[in-house]
């Protein structure tokens, strides 16, 4: 069973698009964080949101956190090929258990 | 600064053999983590490790066991590696709270 279903799951785009990828789950998370995985390494945390409702700014990527702490959004304006992997959502409970979504791929062509 | 590393890199095996993979941090962080990665499927935890001295299975620790040697140190065993088992295998640490968790960079193992 997958706690956290995110969308797309993959996403190919022009440079200079706008992007949102969704991560979803009918359990409420204590938090939840946003990773970049590119090929041949091991993800690399992006933030952390903790609040309902929290909103975060990473330059041109923006996370948010829904209000019920079930649910969490990542905006990128204006991609670059750079932006280019997979991104990877994952939440806790409590404790030091994380349950990770099954991500999305994205690709910026130049 | 080596954050977390994971030997070895790349394995083939054989059905039935036995392999351990090793894992080691060096940031002096609480816990530790096994996931494996399969396509589509996102990240899996297989066995965690709070502390020191305590082990906790996660989603999907069938077929594996794990020690946690001491506080650097967190290793994953196949007893009798099944093709199932192919897989890209991750092992992470953190301090606790809301810190996040420190990635290596994965040991890619195929069995046949």
């Amino acid at each position: 069973t997958q706690l956290l279903e995110q969308s797309p799951q993959f996403l190919s785009i022009q440079e200079g698009e706008n992007l949102t990828v969704y991560c979803n789950s009918s359990s409420v998370f204590s938090s939840l964080q946003w990773y970049r995985q590119e090929p041949g390494e091991g993800p690399v945390l992006l933030v952390t949101v903790v609040t309902g409702g929290e909103v975060k700014k990473l330059k041109r990527l923006t996370f948010q956190f829904g209000d019920a702490r079930k649910d969490s959004s990542l905006h990128i304006t204006a991609a670059q090929p750079g932006d280019t992997g997979l991104y990877l959502c994952a939440g806790r409970y409590t404790g030091n258990q994380f349950y990770f979504g099954t991500g999305t791929s994205l690709t910026v062509i130049p | 600064n080596a954050g977390v590393t994971q030997t070895p890199k790349f394995q083939v095996l054989k059905t039935g053999q036995s392999m351990t993979l090793q894992c080691a941090q060096d940031m002096n962080h609480n816990s530790m983590y096994w996931y494996r990665q399969d396509p589509g499927m996102g990240l899996r935890l297989i066995y965690y490790s709070a502390s020191e001295g305590t082990t906790d299975k996660g989603e999907v620790p069938n077929g594996y066991n794990v020690s946690r040697l001491n506080k650097r140190e967190f290793s994953l065993r196949l007893e009798s590696a099944a093709p199932s088992q192919t897989s890209v295998y991750f092992c992470a640490s953190r301090e606790g709270g809301f810190q996040p968790q420190h990635f290596g960079d994965g040991t890619r193992l195929s069995i046949l």
